[in-house]
């Protein structure tokens, strides 16, 4: 059965970095890319990017582009989401999903960032 | 604001049938496929509806999706209580990057 289990919840101050991991079972890790899906409290979802799992290239929003990086360890079978230079508005769950299907999700992580 | 619209709210009594809609333009879903997902508070999105009017297994069959030109919709035919849940559209566009709707809120009267 396939399964993306994140990393635990985060608290940071503003202006630090975070960084979630997502660990994949259940089928092949580089066959399917992971993204990436915020949500903010109250708010929808929010496209961050995706890594090819295979070769590890990139894809990023714009919005996030200047301040995310998405990487994987392929012998963990793990993706990784690093957001620089928090503020108050990145407090959200953010959640991994596999392949352009967006399935399945991990739990998600809630990042919370505050002084 | 979301690129894909959606309706803030929908309602319907049990076993109704109802509709949510998703609106967006040629460079989305006009061109690329539309995705439906549903989530409970508290819980991770999960998908619903896949390449338009796919159904995974194990997603009962009152639930399905269509699209036209550049608008899609989700219909829950025989609601159920259990039907009360957030519903998301999704869909790429031309630049490999994914949108979202701004989410439905479903309530089963």
């Amino acid at each position: 059965q396939v399964h993306l289990v994140q990393s635990g919840a985060e608290v940071k101050k503003p202006g630090a970095s975070v960084e979630i991991s997502c660990k994949a079972s259940g089928y092949m890790f580089t066959t399917y890319p992971i993204h990436w899906v915020r949500q903010a409290p109250g708010q929808g979802l929010e496209w961050m990017g995706w890594v090819h799992t295979g070769n590890g290239i990139t894809k990023y929003s714009q919005k996030f582009q200047d301040r995310v990086t998405l990487t994987r360890d392929t012998s963990a079978t793990t993706a990784y989401m690093r957001l620089s230079s928090l503020t108050s508005e990145d407090t959200a769950v953010y959640y991994c999903a596999r392949d352009s299907d967006f399935d399945p999700w991990g739990q998600g992580t809630l990042v919370t960032v505050s002084s | 604001q979301s690129v894909l619209t959606q309706p803030p709210s929908a309602s319907g009594t049990p076993g109704q049938k109802i509709l949510i809609s998703c609106s967006g333009s040629s460079s989305n879903i006009g061109r690329n496929y539309v995705y439906w997902y549903q989530q409970f508070p508290g819980t991770a999105p999960k998908l619903l509806i896949y390449k338009n009017n796919q159904r995974p297994s194990g997603v009962p069959d009152r639930f399905s999706g269509s699209k036209s030109g550049t608008s899609a919709s989700l219909a829950i035919s025989g609601l159920r209580s259990e039907d009360e849940a957030d519903y998301y559209c999704a869909a790429w566009d031309d630049n490999l990057s994914a949108l979202f709707g701004g989410g439905t809120k479903l309530t089963v009267l």
